[in-house]
């Protein structure tokens, strides 16, 4: 079947500016997680879904990020008032239940000007 | 913070050599997963092992897990100039880190036609 979708590939926006990333995980998946790749920083983790809900939300950088899922299926990551720092790119993975493996999709490439 | 880290950062070797990368962690996990990383793209899934498991292959690819060292290494044989990439291990542990991969900074593996 599909794999995990991300929408869209590339983002140019201006400081303070709002975003929004969509992530289709792959379908029966229950399990969604948010990662986020930048130089500096390497591959971070930022948060998961089990079903619609969050039990993990450790990850996110500051308040300022939210992300949610429904029907146990598309998910969305918001940044709100956009950063420079937060220029990077934005990973989604599914996976059958969480401890299993990841599959990721090919993530949104985030400029923030 | 990074729980994995790996050695080489870079490995440069001719078609048909063995390529060996290590990945060492900090605290106990679940299972380790490896990925690989083309250029700008997003993460393929390699392999999975699991903390009672020693030694997985697939294909061209050998993983061993010792649990005793927190260490684990990706073989890859008779390379080809295809496996040009970056590539990851991940930890995935329980408690308060369930549900997270921890990436390490990855080794970039290119060889030579």
């Amino acid at each position: 079947g599909a794999g995990v979708s991300q929408s869209p590939s590339n983002k140019v926006t201006e400081k303070g500016k709002d975003v929004e990333l969509r992530c289709d995980p792959i379908s029966g998946h229950t399990a969604l997680y948010w990662y986020r790749q930048s130089l500096g920083q390497g591959l971070e983790f930022l948060i998961y879904f089990q079903g619609n809900s969050a039990p993990d939300k450790s990850g996110l950088p500051s308040d300022r990020f939210s992300a949610e899922r429904t029907g146990g299926s598309v998910s969305t990551l918001t940044i709100q008032r956009t950063q420079q720092e937060d220029s990077a790119v934005y990973l989604c993975a599914s996976s059958f239940e969480v401890q299993t493996t990841q599959y990721f999709g090919p993530g949104t490439r985030l400029t923030v000007l | 913070s990074q729980q994995g880290e790996e050695d080489p950062q870079a490995l440069s070797i001719q078609e048909g050599e063995n390529a060996t990368m290590n990945c060492s962690y900090k605290t106990s996990i679940n299972n380790l997963q490896w990925y690989r990383q083309n250029s700008g793209r997003g993460l393929v899934h390699l392999i999975l092992i699991r903390s009672n498991e020693r030694e997985k292959h697939s294909g061209r690819l050998r993983v061993t897990l010792d649990t005793s060292k927190k260490s684990s290494s990706l073989l890859i044989t008779a390379s080809r100039a295809a496996d040009t990439a970056s590539y990851f291990c991940a930890t995935e542990a329980g408690g308060t880190s369930y549900g997270k991969l921890t990436f390490g900074q990855g080794t970039i593996l290119t060889v030579h036609p």
